[in-house]
């Protein structure tokens, strides 16, 4: 199957301070990828969907200007959490949308972030 | 909106049994249906992908069945290993061009030895 790369696998960063995470989709091209959220014995919860060459779409509730997201390329989206604070810690995990096996609509999913703010 | 409800929520087993875990969906208006695991402060691993129009999905000792009409879907395990242990997701993506995938909240699975 397509594999998907996240960077980094873990970051530990002090409150207020601005945090990038990458997504790669590594031998194919996606013109969307989703960001999701995970906390602690919790279940992913769609934060925004990733398109290419133009803006994110972002989930309700979910702040544009705390989480910036650029899709830049067809194989890089970057999620950066801005002016991070405790609550933000959680797993951050990406998927890349694929049409390329049979046209089928196929989302791969990277290994994800951890995230801890102290 | 799609909601998605696994049951149950945690389940343990005696190694060697066979079970079941369950999803439903409320909106049947789906493109695929998929099984993950997620081992404790890991990422997703895909365990099986079940197209709108198939029935059912084999891979070794799992089997994933889908009725769209009902909104249901199940993921059976055959003869249960401590290695199964974990917790299983269901994540189902609309039939739209945004191609959003809502998840469950996951069944946490323990297989006693």
């Amino acid at each position: 199957g397509a594999v998907v790369s996240q960077h980094p696998s873990r970051v530990i960063c002090k409150s207020g301070t601005s945090v990038k995470i990458e997504c790669r989709s590594l031998d194919f091209q996606a013109t969307t990828m989703f960001w999701y959220r995970q906390f602690p014995k919790q279940s992913l919860m769609l934060m925004a969907t990733s398109n290419e060459g133009s803006k994110a779409t972002y989930e309700q509730g979910v702040e544009k200007d705390k989480f910036l997201i650029n899709h830049a390329s067809l194989t890089l989206s970057t999620l950066t959490v801005t002016s991070a604070h405790p609550e933000d810690s959680s797993f951050y995990i990406c998927s890349a949308r694929d049409f390329g096996r049979g046209g089928l609509d196929t989302q791969y999913f990277g290994p994800g972030t951890r995230l801890t703010v102290l | 909106k799609q909601e998605v409800t696994q049951i149950p929520a945690a389940l343990s087993v005696p190694e060697g049994e066979n079970l079941v875990l369950n999803c439903s969906f409320t909106d049947s208006a789906i493109y695929n249906l998929q099984w993950f695991r997620q081992d404790p402060g890991k990422g997703l691993t895909s365990l099986l992908l079940i197209q709108s129009s198939q029935r059912e999905q084999t891979s070794g000792r799992l089997n994933a069945s889908l009725d769209k009409s009902s909104g249901r879907s199940t993921l059976y395990i055959a003869a249960s290993q401590p290695g199964d242990s974990a917790t299983y997701l269901c994540a189902v993506k609309a039939y739209t061009n945004a191609g959003k995938s809502t998840f469950g909240d996951g069944t946490t699975l323990t297989v006693k030895p």
